[in-house]
């Protein structure tokens, strides 16, 4: 059992949108920056929004994150069949000496 | 350009023990933590540990306490993660991550993994 809670399967259809969300606590997502990761099949997991919803260089503006409270939201729009994958939030949790955390992950389909 | 780099995949059997290790290059080594993540078979990412390559301070989750040592060569720019007697729900895929910012969960470049495989 994850601390942070995620759908475990999300789907779209190319072209269209879907929104991923990450639910936490006071000690966790609430007082601390959340990042999302993609992990494409038999491949290593990717950065892909960093202090809540920052991209890294060579990341798609499709790609978006958002926090509100204790809950991140990570957003794909323009779905692409490559962009199938497992998708992890992850922050650290200050109740046990800043340890981290990742989500159970969302497996995502492009139908 | 960044990378780290790997040991290779290990057979071993139950009550043995394991050392695998994550080069890295292109970078200051002892300017970023090192995490290492587990990934069994089929399931999500787990975050085990963090070592500052710089003076080897190491942080573990209380699910790998006591069960893994994360250690590091800053000589030699290497991470290692080491089991004593390993069993065989330490099958997983294990990685190396670094840390990029100073407070965020940014883990910006990833070894490609060590797979390790523990049966009788």
């Amino acid at each position: 059992q994850s601390v942070l809670t995620q759908p475990p399967s999300v789907s779209a259809a190319p072209g269209q949108k879907v929104t991923i969300s990450c639910s936490g606590s006071s000690s966790n997502i609430g007082n601390n920056y959340v990042s999302w990761y993609q992990q494409l099949p038999g491949t290593a997991p990717k950065l892909l929004i960093y202090e809540n919803n920052k991209r890294p260089s060579g990341i798609p503006d499709r790609f978006s994150g958002s926090k509100s409270g204790t809950s991140a939201t990570l957003g794909i729009t323009g779905l692409q069949t490559g962009d199938e994958a497992d998708y992890y939030c992850g922050t650290w949790d200050s109740s046990l000496s800043a340890l981290g955390v990742f989500g159970g992950g969302t497996k995502l389909t492009v139908l | 350009e960044v990378q780290l780099v790997q040991s290779g995949a290990e057979v071993k059997k139950p009550g043995e023990s394991l050392r695998i290790s994550c080069k890295g290059s292109g970078y200051s080594f002892t300017s970023y933590w090192i995490s290492w993540v587990r990934q069994m078979p089929g399931k999500g990412l787990e975050w085990m540990g963090r070592i500052d390559p710089s003076d080897s301070y190491t942080n573990y989750s209380p699910s790998f306490q006591g069960h893994v040592t994360i250690s590091a060569d800053k000589s030699i720019s290497t991470a290692y993660l080491q089991w004593s007697s390993l069993k065989a729900s330490d099958t997983a895929m294990y990685y190396c991550a670094r840390l990029s910012g100073l407070y965020g969960f940014d883990f910006d470049y990833w070894g490609q993994g060590t797979l390790v495989t523990v049966s009788s």
